[in-house]
């Protein structure tokens, strides 16, 4: 139980457009869900922190319009990168803490590579 | 603001040897300290969490609140546990459930 699905796994897209990547709970509710990116053998930065039915929260030095975060259901947040720019490339990660069970376990999703050329 | 400092990024050792991955972490509330471990080709999964005490896989951590630090030890290594290790932080109030992770560290077991 408790899988965290993303979608798509890999996307490579042109400078200047806007990639879309879902992050979904495929075997529970998740009230919470949290954006990180990862560089090349570094540590996961969190970007932002969703929660459903409201407003993302967005980390210091995160680009709210950039990155834009819906949390439309208890088990599907997606992360839409606009005007997409080779800076941007990078693996994206989120993770979804359940509604119910164990309060400080958060599951996360298998990433997605972004390569904007 | 929370930090954590995981000094190693690279950890080599033999089948058979003890292995300790070093975590520090400085956080002004009370600290609520994870492992992660991810191994080749797979998601982050948890590892340990200092709240269980519990040992997993043959790891241990044990959080020291004087030294500020919750090293990762293992007293005989396995091939199989070659992955990249995180330390993380979770703090609580307004921001619950947000993790901040070290720099990780990158543990190659030989046979």
């Amino acid at each position: 139980g408790a899988v965290v699905s993303q979608h798509p796994s890999r996307v490579i897209c042109k400078s200047g457009t806007s990639v879309k990547i879902e992050c979904r709970s495929l075997d529970f509710q998740a009230t919470t869900m949290f954006w990180y990116r990862q560089f090349p053998k570094q540590s996961l930065m969190l970007m932002a922190t969703s929660n459903e039915g409201s407003k993302a929260t967005y980390e210091q030095g995160v680009e709210k319009d950039k990155f834009l975060i819906n949390h439309a259901s208890l088990t599907l947040s997606t992360l839409t990168v606009t005007s997409a720019h080779p800076e941007d490339s990078s693996f994206y990660i989120c993770s979804a803490r359940p509604l119910a069970g164990v309060r400080d376990e958060q599951f996360f999703g298998p990433g997605t590579r972004l390569t904007v050329l | 603001a929370q930090r954590v400092t995981q000094p190693e990024k690279l950890l080599s050792v033999f089948k058979g040897a003890p292995v300790e991955l070093k975590c520090n972490y400085s956080y002004s509330g009370s600290p609520e300290l994870f492992w992660y471990v991810q191994y080749s080709r797979q998601r982050l999964q948890l590892l340990l969490r200092h709240i269980s005490r519990e040992s997993i896989k043959g790891f241990t951590a044990d959080l020291n609140k004087g030294e500020t630090s919750f090293h990762l030890k293992k007293p005989f290594a396995q091939e199989e546990d070659s992955a990249m290790y995180y330390c993380a932080l979770r703090t609580g109030g307004t921001s619950y459930g947000k993790l901040t992770f070290g720099q990780g560290t990158i543990l190659t077991v030989h046979p």
